[in-house]
């Protein structure tokens, strides 16, 4: 079955743009989770949501980054008035629920601020 | 908080050597534990993951890894390296009641050598 797909692959942006970057989970997954791998470092969490709400974003850097998750399904990651160090990929994963631990990755978003 | 240590940023191995990538957590509880591969410019896959029951968990591609609480450690091995084995991989914890967010080591390059 299809995977996790996150669109664009690429995006490059200057500096004090606003960038949408979206992510569509596996079908039926009710979790969905964001984090960021800075280069040559290990992915770092974002924020999750249960169904439609954040059930934590404790790791969104500042109030420049915001997500959303309107219909339970599809989730975007939204930033504002980007800065060079928000160059990075931004992975997307889902999971069946937030009890089931097992996280499905995908192939990611690279942002590149200029 | 919990976090992940990931000892060696670079491992170098022979085809046919065996594989040894060590991860060391800090946990307030019993977290759950995760090996991930990622090939370039690819998503994370899962290899192998360790929740509760058997300490000794087998995963896909020979890759096994062991978790003993009282080493706070979750080794990664493999008997005999493959080039395809080439990769980086990455250690990740994850408390149920934190809704599943995974917290990630810093990556351990693995190289083969023919």
């Amino acid at each position: 079955g299809a995977g996790v797909s996150q669109t664009p692959s690429n995006k490059v942006t200057e500096k004090g743009k606003y960038v949408e970057l979206r992510c569509d989970p596996i079908s039926g997954h009710t979790a969905l989770y964001w984090y960021r791998q800075s280069l040559g470092q290990g992915p770092e969490f974002l924020i999750y949501f249960q169904g439609t709400g954040a059930a934590d974003d404790s790791g969104l850097p500042n109030d420049r980054f915001f997500a959303v998750r309107p219909e339970g399904s599809v989730s975007t990651l939204k930033i504002q008035r980007t800065e060079r160090g928000d160059s990075a990929v931004y992975l997307c994963a889902s999971s069946l629920n937030r009890v089931q631990g097992e996280q499905y990755f995908g192939p990611g978003t690279r942002l590149t601020v200029t | 908080a919990q976090s992940v240590t990931q000892l060696g940023s670079h491992v170098s191995v022979s085809e046919g050597a065996l594989v040894l990538l060590r991860c060391n957590y800090s946990s307030s509880v019993p977290p759950y534990l995760f090996w991930y591969v990622q090939y370039p410019n690819q998503g994370l896959q899962l290899l192998l993951k360790y929740t509760t029951g058997a300490t000794l968990v087998k995963g896909i591609n020979g890759f096994e890894a062991e978790f003993k609480k009282s080493e706070t450690s979750f080794h990664l091995t493999k008997p005999s390296a493959h080039m395809s084995d080439a990769a980086e991989y990455f250690c990740a914890v994850a408390l149920k009641a934190a809704g599943n967010k995974l917290t990630f080591g810093g990556g351990t390059r693995v190289l083969v050598k023919p």
